[in-house]
C-alpha cells in the first residue's frame, strides 16, 4: 500500500520561480524523506525531517512537516532547468527499515 | 567511490523464463531493498534484507525471489510466475533508519 500521496501530480513553472509540492500520509511516522528522480535514473535522497521537527532547510530546499495534519511540503526556491525531475516523499510508518513512497510529482522547469 | 551497481541496465525475458537482476553495493550497508516502479507510479517494495542470510517479503513479493549470501550482494530473480514483469527495478541500501541509496535501475521487458 502507498502511504504517501504527492500533490500535484505534475507542475510546470518558469526558471526562477518557486515550486511547492505537497505530501499527505496516513499513519504515524518517525521521519519523512524527500527524494528526487531524474528520468530513467535511480532516486537521490534530498532531505529527511524527523517527526519532532517542523521545518528544515538545505540549500534551496525547504521542507515543512505537520504531524497533526499528516502532511509535508517541499519548496524549491529560485528553480533552475536542472531541477526538472520527479519528486517523491517517503514515510517510514514507524519502521527502522521499510519506506513507503508516494506516486511523485513531476516538476518541469522551463528555461 | 562508494555506491550501488545494478546490472544489466536493460533485460529482456522470454515467456516461461526466469531472469536474475544483479545488485552490488560497496557502502558497507547492512540493509538492502528491491523496488518495482511502473509508469506514473511510485516505488513498491518487493523484498528487503536487514542482514546477511535473512530477508522479508515486501508488498508485492509474489513471483519474485531473492537471496542474501553476502553483505554486498542482493540479487533478485523474476520468475515465470510473475505474469506482468515489465517494469523498472530499483535496488537500494541503507543503514537502519537512515536514507536509502539507490542504484540506477534495470529496465525489464518481455520479448
Amino acid at each position: 500500500s502507498q502511504q504517501g500521496e504527492e500533490d500535484p501530480q505534475a507542475l510546470s513553472i518558469q526558471e526562477g520561480e518557486n515550486a511547492t509540492m505537497n505530501c499527505s500520509y496516513k499513519t504515524s511516522i518517525n521521519n519523512l524523506q524527500w527524494y528526487r528522480q531524474n528520468s530513467g535514473r535511480g532516486l537521490v535522497h534530498l532531505i529527511l525531517i524527523r517527526s519532532n521537527e517542523r521545518e528544515k532547510h538545505s540549500g534551496r530546499l525547504r521542507v515543512t512537516l505537520d504531524t497533526s495534519k499528516k502532511s509535508s511540503s517541499l519548496l524549491i526556491t529560485a528553480s533552475r532547468a536542472a531541477d526538472t525531475a520527479s519528486y517523491f516523499c517517503a514515510t517510514d510508518g514507524g519502521s527502522n527499515y521499510k519506506l513507503t513512497f508516494g506516486k511523485g510529482t513531476l516538476l518541469t522547469v522551463n528555461p | 567511490d562508494g555506491g550501488i551497481t545494478q546490472s544489466p541496465k536493460y533485460l529482456f525475458r522470454k515467456e516461461g523464463q526466469n531472469v536474475t537482476l544483479s545488485c552490488e553495493q560497496n557502502l558497507n550497508h547492512d540493509a538492502m531493498y528491491w523496488y518495482r516502479q511502473d509508469p506514473g507510479q511510485g516505488l513498491r517494495l518487493i523484498y528487503y534484507s536487514q542482514i546477511v542470510n535473512d530477508f522479508q517479503k515486501g508488498d508485492i513479493a509474489e513471483g519474485y525471489s531473492v537471496s542474501r549470501e553476502k553483505k554486498e550482494s542482493f540479487p533478485l530473480t523474476v520468475t515465470s510466475a510473475q505474469k506482468n514483469p515489465t517494469a523498472f527495478y530499483l535496488c537500494a541500501s541503507s543503514i537502519a533508519a537512515q536514507p536509502q541509496h539507490f542504484g540506477d535501475g534495470t529496465r525489464l521487458s518481455i520479448l
